[in-house]
């Protein structure tokens, strides 16, 4: 049981380069979540899907798409990449039951 | 919109004393509300959640949810240097909004 899984652990991109960051999970849960984390800036939502084959926009969308794959992957766009989104990025699945949400290693990304 | 507040610290605190570490919230209907340890260059993982007025004990770990005041604590007794991190309150709303987190020092 893995639990929540990311990769890559680490990137570099070039401004206007496009990536995408993947995210599974081994829970059978059925809502996962992107955040970013940005130095006092908390922990920001970026897009959400609640169950497979719905996605919905959070705090900070912009420069973002995502895909849920099926119910275990949830994977996240960058299309043309911008200093402004150098950050560290966490996946994370939510349990039904009390809505505890586990979190997944993180990517560290930065964008030259 | 619903926010939530903590005091970035830091909070330094002795190895074995409590350390008390608070939130504030601006929903009132909030029901439930979690807290998170944040090593440095980690992901956060979870200590507690909490949905009733009242304490919650775990361990060392005590949560304590005032819906009245709108303010949700977390008590660690006997603190370690191992417990030295960053402590990220959360309530859930569509998903989970997060404070910014206090930073605690347990020093030995």
């Amino acid at each position: 049981n893995a639990g929540v899984t990311q990769t890559p652990k680490f990137q570099v991109l070039k401004t206007g380069q496009s990536m995408t960051l993947q995210c599974a999970q081994d829970m059978n849960h059925n809502s996962m979540y992107w955040y970013r984390q940005d130095p006092g800036m908390g922990l920001r939502l970026i897009y959400y899907s609640a169950s497979e084959g719905t996605t919905d926009k959070g705090e900070v969308p912009n420069g973002y798409n995502v895909s849920r794959l099926n119910k275990r992957e949830f994977s996240l766009r960058l299309e043309s990449a911008a200093p402004s989104q150098t950050s560290v990025y966490f996946c994370a699945s939510t349990s039904g039951t009390y809505n505890e949400q586990f979190f997944g290693p993180g990517t560290r990304l930065t964008v030259l | 919109q619903k926010e939530v507040e903590q005091n970035s610290g830091p909070l330094s605190v002795p190895e074995g004393a409590i350390a008390s570490l608070n939130c504030t919230y601006s929903d009132r209907g909030s029901q439930s509300f979690f807290w998170y340890r944040q090593y440095s260059g980690k992901s956060p993982e979870l200590i507690m959640f909490i949905y009733s007025n009242g304490d919650k004990e775990d361990g060392r770990f005590t949560a304590q949810l005032n819906k009245a005041s709108q303010y949700v604590s977390l008590l660690i007794r006997d603190s370690q240097p191992s417990d030295s991190a960053t402590y990220l309150c959360a309530l859930l709303g569509a998903a989970l909004i997060f404070g910014k987190g206090t930073t605690l020092s347990v020093s030995s």
